[in-house]
């Protein structure tokens, strides 16, 4: 069964600093995509960035980018020149494909301050 | 375009009651799944529906249920509520086989 693992349970750092998130996951898939959503105080889930394990190019999305280290089976979340709004939880997670017969599985949550 | 819109934000239930929680999915999405989100245990998959059928289930008890109807917009039920059902619900939908899960943003359900 694939699992989803973030060791960092909270996290703060200044603002403008950059900031690593960590997941790690298991499977014996070849293929899958993995995702990292934020949710903010209002609750709602966002899709932050989204990388398919054949692509060996690390996803990028403005200030967001992850390194993804299919091997180590990791993918952690750089984000760069933090601001407040990035005050949130965020979620890694693992689909084995993209079909809706899959399951998506989240990891347990970083929650990340942005301190001013 | 709307985004998923769930009903209603918060519920106070006592246990051994039922609720009914709402979802509608943005405008063309076939495919809504539901997921627990509590302090410890994080995010946790409770089912998916696709054009009214369940497609998939996660390691939930028979307590929770869900439908899903002809216009996409999907109820899910919990009986016989516990404490430990005491979570954020939340819903979320998709379209094209491609394309991500697209959240709304939740029902606080607390059971005293």
């Amino acid at each position: 069964a694939q699992t989803v693992t973030q060791s960092q349970p909270e996290m703060s750092v200044q603002e403008a600093e950059t900031v690593t998130l960590s997941c790690t996951y298991d499977t014996s898939e070849s293929n899958y995509y993995l995702f990292w959503y934020k949710q903010p105080p209002s609750r709602q889930m966002i899709l932050v960035i989204r990388q398919e394990a054949y692509k060996q190019q690390n996803a990028t999305e403005n200030r967001f980018s992850v390194n993804f280290q299919k091997a180590a089976k990791s993918f952690s979340l750089k984000i760069s020149d933090s601001q407040l709004g990035d005050t949130a939880m965020y979620f890694c997670a693992f689909m084995k494909s993209l079909n809706r017969d899959d399951k998506i599985i989240f990891g347990k949550g970083t929650r990340l301050h942005i301190l001013p | 375009k709307a985004g998923v819109t769930q009903t209603p934000r918060y519920l106070i239930k006592t246990r051994g009651q039922q609720v009914t929680l709402s979802c509608s999915p943005i405008s063309g999405h076939r495919s809504v799944s539901w997921y627990q989100q509590t302090p410890g245990q994080g995010l946790q998959f409770l089912f998916e529906y696709f054009s009214e059928t369940q497609r998939n289930k996660g390691n939930f008890p028979g307590r929770f249920s869900g439908r899903q109807f002809s216009n996409s917009r999907s109820e899910m039920n919990v009986s016989t509520l516990e404490l430990g059902d005491s979570a954020l619900y939340l819903c979320a939908s998709s379209g094209a086989a491609n394309s991500p899960l697209h959240f709304g943003n939740g029902t606080r359900l607390t059971v005293t």
